[in-house]
């Protein structure tokens, strides 16, 4: 079955870390972009980051810049979003998505919590 | 950078055409052709419906329909069915090599 399953959510406190993992199944991982789109509580889809099939590019909204880092292991068919530095702002439903611009295949989401 | 601008809602009744805006700027929506819509039911994870402005994926209805002119896109439902009521996103690749969601629309069918 083509699926992606994220773990790793949870509840953290202020400035504190996560990672989260997304595991793929059913699909050529190696052969596509994999993004993250988050979604605070009642709040719309923010894009956070996405990673090419080889890892060799990243790119990331500014507001995570430098705090947050997106990695894949092609051996795994796995996608990570290390997340430090974490802000209230911050709280959300992680996704991952397969593809760079447009994603037909996302995750069930994991929800981090980030508490003051 | 800001996000896409889009309705907050948008009502019609049952086989009514409703259409959704999504305004951009000359760096994103009106640079590329990689505008996608996406649905979102309540606790759900969203759903593809528009990729690349007018493109709809395998096995999505031909009820949607997307188009774009300039700096803003549409995404079109012809014939609203009550199953249609959700929030709906775009989004665009932008100059910046990011993507960039609107703030989502609210569609109610009355």
């Amino acid at each position: 079955e083509v699926q992606l399953v994220e773990s790793g959510g949870g509840l953290v406190q202020l400035g504190g870390s996560l990672r989260l993992s997304c595991a793929a199944s059913g699909f050529t991982f190696s052969g596509y972009w994999m993004s993250w789109v988050r979604q605070g509580p009642g709040k719309g889809l923010e894009w956070v980051a996405n990673i090419k099939h080889d890892g060799s590019e990243k790119n990331y909204v500014d507001s995570v810049k430098g705090r947050f880092a997106v990695s894949r292991d092609n051996a795994k068919n796995s996608v990570y979003l290390q997340m430090n530095s974490l802000r209230v702002e911050d709280t959300a439903v992680y996704y991952c998505a397969r593809g760079r611009y447009s994603s037909v295949l996302w995750g069930q989401g994991t929800l981090v919590t980030v508490s003051s | 950078q800001s996000a896409l601008t889009q309705p907050a809602s948008v009502s019609g009744s049952p086989g009514q055409s409703i259409t959704i805006s999504c305004t951009g700027t000359s760096s994103d929506v009106g640079a590329y052709n990689y505008v996608s819509w996406y649905q979102q039911h309540p606790g759900k994870a969203p759903k593809l419906i528009i990729y690349d402005v007018s493109n709809r994926p395998s096995g999505v209805s031909n009820h949607f329909s997307g188009s774009k002119s300039g700096n803003t896109a549409s995404l079109i439902i012809s014939g609203l069915q009550a199953e249609d009521e959700a929030d709906y996103y775009c989004s665009s690749y932008t100059s910046s090599t990011s993507v960039i969601f609107g703030g989502g629309t609210k569609v109610t069918v009355l």
